[in-house]
């Protein structure tokens, strides 16, 4: 079955240091991978896609196929960083097109 | 992203009550879905629909039904509840892609005492 892992619930890291959110998936075909986010009291909301490889708030995340993982980093951490974090899988077949893991939670302490 | 929005924003209902959850979106997006998030689960698909009159289950569905006879609304149906059924639902939409970057609803928060 296709699967998500997002092994850390919370991580905790000091404002400056860098950060390094984990995700691993399981997938029989080409995969598509996302990382969504949410923010306290906002909706979640899509914060980068592998396909597009952007940087989108000092954030990137690259496809690792042979060590199958897509883990989302970022060399400074900030306050405004803190959310929940999602990795998502889309796969065309099954009951669910995006498979999301069970999130970690980034606080960035000051 | 006011284009998806949900109501009420929050519901206290009994055990056994039906309670129905709306969602809306002005984007004409083909794809909609309904989600559960809970502690230690993650967000878990209940329901999506490809178009209006389409309607597949997710990981979930059990307890729940849900219809669309327009595009743009995906009510979503708890026709008992459950304590097992508190929750934050969010309802998702998403354009032609199949459901790859889905854009959320603010959440409802669903308490079953």
């Amino acid at each position: 079955a296709q699967r998500v892992t997002q092994p850390e619930k919370l991580l905790s890291v000091f404002k400056g240091a860098p950060v390094e959110l984990k995700c691993n998936y399981s997938y029989s075909g080409s995969p598509e991978l996302f990382w969504y986010v949410q923010y306290s009291r906002q909706r979640l909301q899509l914060l980068l896609r592998h396909i597009s490889r952007e940087s989108i708030k000092g954030f990137t995340a690259d496809l690792n196929k042979g060590e199958t993982s897509f883990h989302l980093k970022k060399p400074f951490a900030q306050e405004e960083d803190s959310a929940m974090y999602y990795c998502a899988l889309y796969q065309n077949s099954g009951n669910t097109p995006l498979v999301f893991g069970k999130g970690t939670r980034l606080s960035v302490i000051a | 992203d006011a284009g998806i929005t949900q109501s009420p924003r929050y519901k206290i209902t009994e055990t056994g009550r039906q309670v129905t959850l709306m969602c809306h979106q002005t984007w004409s997006h083909s794809y909609m879905f309904w989600y559960r998030q809970d502690l230690g689960h993650g967000l878990r698909l209940i329901y999506y629909s490809a178009a209006a009159d389409i309607t597949d289950k997710g990981e979930v569905p059990d307890g729940y039904v849900v219809s669309r006879s327009k595009t743009e609304n995906f009510p979503l149906t708890l026709e008992s509840a459950t304590r097992s059924q508190t929750s934050v639902y969010f309802c998702a939409s998403s354009v032609r892609t199949g459901g790859r970057e889905q854009f959320f609803g603010p959440g409802t928060r669903l308490t079953v005492l």
